[in-house]
C-alpha cells in the first residue's frame, strides 16, 4: 500500500537559512510526488510536483525539490528562508493508475526573525 | 485566478446536530474530492466523485456522512449526527480531466462539535 512519512513534526529555522524538509514514500511503482503548503486555517496550495524526467523539479516561491528513487524520498529545499514561509508543509504521493492521493502528517515550519 | 469555492468557513455545532457543507469546483473540472484534516495531521480522502457519480466513497462513514454532486458541479457533504470526534477541517479540490493528479484546494470548513 501507498504511504508517505514526513519524519519531522516541527522544524524551525532562521529568516535567511537554508530549509530541507524531508519525504519518504512507499509504493511500488514510480510514483507521482507533490509538495503542499497550508498557511493557517487555510486549504492546502501545491507547491511542485513530480511526475517523471528531470529528478530535481522547480516550484513556486523558490522552493525545489529532489526525486531519489534509491532512497524513496522526495526532500523539498529552499536555499534562504523568509518569514512568510511558516506553515505546515504536506508531502502527498499518488498513484499513477488512479488520481487518489495519500498524504503524510505534514512538518511546521516555524520561521525566527 | 479561478478557485474552489466552500462555506461556510466555520461552523459550530451540538453533537447529534445536522450539518452541511458545500463546495463548488473550479468551473470545467469534472472530477471532486472531500477530504477530512484533523488537527495535527494530513488530509484523508472521504468521497471522489468524477461529474455527478461517485468513484471512490471507501472512507466515507455512511452511517452518518452522505455525499452528492447532483448535476456535476456542485457539492454537498452532510453528517447527521454529528459526533465530537467529527470536529476537523473539511476540505474540498478538484481536478480538471487531463490532469488528474493536479488537486486544487479550496480554504475548508472548520468545524467545531460541542
Amino acid at each position: 500500500a501507498q504511504s508517505v512519512t514526513q519524519p519531522d513534526i516541527h522544524i524551525t529555522v532562521s529568516e535567511g537559512a537554508s530549509l530541507e524538509l524531508r519525504c519518504n514514500y512507499s509504493y511500488g511503482a514510480t510514483p507521482y510526488l507533490f509538495w503542499y503548503v497550508q498557511s493557517p486555517g487555510q486549504g492546502l496550495q501545491l507547491l511542485l510536483k513530480y511526475f517523471s524526467g528531470d529528478t530535481l523539479v522547480q516550484g513556486i516561491k523558490g522552493f525545489e525539490a529532489e526525486f531519489k528513487r534509491s532512497q524513496s524520498s522526495f526532500n523539498l529545499r529552499k536555499p534562504s528562508v523568509h518569514w512568510s514561509d511558516a506553515a505546515e508543509y504536506f508531502c502527498a504521493v499518488g498513484a499513477g493508475n488512479t488520481d487518489k492521493l495519500i498524504f503524510g502528517t505534514g512538518t511546521r515550519l516555524q520561521v525566527f526573525p | 485566478e479561478a478557485e474552489v469555492a466552500q462555506s461556510p468557513r466555520y461552523k459550530i455545532t451540538e453533537k447529534s446536530q445536522a450539518v452541511a457543507f458545500w463546495c463548488d469546483p473550479i468551473s470545467g473540472h469534472a472530477t471532486l474530492y472531500w477530504y477530512r484534516q484533523i488537527l495535527g495531521q494530513g488530509p484523508e480522502l472521504l468521497v471522489q466523485f468524477q461529474d455527478e457519480s461517485v468513484v471512490d466513497d471507501s472512507q466515507l462513514p455512511k452511517d452518518r456522512f452522505s455525499a452528492e454532486r447532483l448535476k456535476g458541479v456542485d457539492s454537498t457533504l452532510k453528517i447527521q449526527p454529528a459526533e465530537l470526534g467529527d470536529s476537523a477541517m473539511y476540505l474540498c479540490a478538484s481536478s480538471p480531466e487531463l490532469a488528474k493528479n493536479i488537486q486544487y484546494f479550496g480554504a475548508g470548513t472548520r468545524l467545531s462539535v460541542l
